[in-house]
């Protein structure tokens, strides 16, 4: 059981490219969201989507955008990088709909925007 | 704006009690706390969750007080491979995506 998969592992971006991060789970659950982690803090909610065809914006939305087509991926997308979106990157999902539940992390996706 | 706040780090000796408080003054009287263990290069893994009074699992027990400002981790008989950085979440608002993860506890485990 893969559990979650994103996608790529670490990525070198030029400021004003677009790029997509994947995020797949073969859980069935129903919720995903995305985090972004900045060194030495915490984790910031991008977006989240409670169910299928769903999404919401969480705390630092601006500069992101997600669809959620199906259950099993979440993909997240910056229109025109800028050096601020330098961070790592988390997809995670859980089984309940909301973020009180437990949320099941992937492996990150490190990226540096120049 | 509701804020969690961590120790930025703690040092602890093998086979002792370590105990990492979070303060959220903010709480709501809907929302669980949930800690959270993160290993260099890997995503976050739960640990424990809890409402109020005292929880307890196979790893970790957390202690809410009554006014449930705060809580606390503890892990019983640390050893080295429980240096992580520890993280408390609370989520302020389920339905707008309002959640609020501490900056995080770093806990190095000496020998």
């Amino acid at each position: 059981i893969a559990g979650i998969t994103q996608a790529p592992t670490s990525q070198i971006l030029a400021a004003g490219r677009r790029m997509t991060l994947r995020c797949t789970q073969d859980m069935r659950h129903n919720a995903m969201y995305w985090y972004r982690q900045d060194l030495g803090l915490g984790l910031r909610l991008i977006h989240y989507s409670n169910t299928a065809g769903t999404t919401g914006k969480g705390e630092v939305p601006d500069g992101y955008s997600v669809s959620r087509a199906n259950t099993d991926d979440f993909p997240l997308t910056l229109a025109s990088a800028v050096p601020s979106q330098t961070s790592v990157y988390f997809c995670a999902s859980s089984e309940g709909l909301t973020l009180t539940d437990t949320q099941y992390f992937g492996p990150g996706t490190r990226l540096t925007v120049l | 704006l509701a804020k969690t706040t961590q120790p930025i780090s703690m040092d602890s000796y093998e086979g002792q009690e370590v105990n990492i408080t979070c303060s959220h003054n903010n709480i709501a009287t809907n929302d669980y706390i949930t800690w959270y263990q993160q290993f260099p290069s890997q995503g976050p893994r739960f640990i424990i969750q809890g409402y109020k009074t005292k929880v307890t699992n196979e790893v970790a027990s957390l202690f809410i007080p009554a006014d449930r400002k705060s809580s606390t981790l503890s892990l019983p008989r640390v050893s080295l491979s429980d240096t992580a950085v520890y993280y408390c979440l609370v989520v302020y608002n389920t339905n707008a995506g309002k959640s609020t993860f501490g900056d995080g506890t770093t806990l190095t485990v000496k020998p």
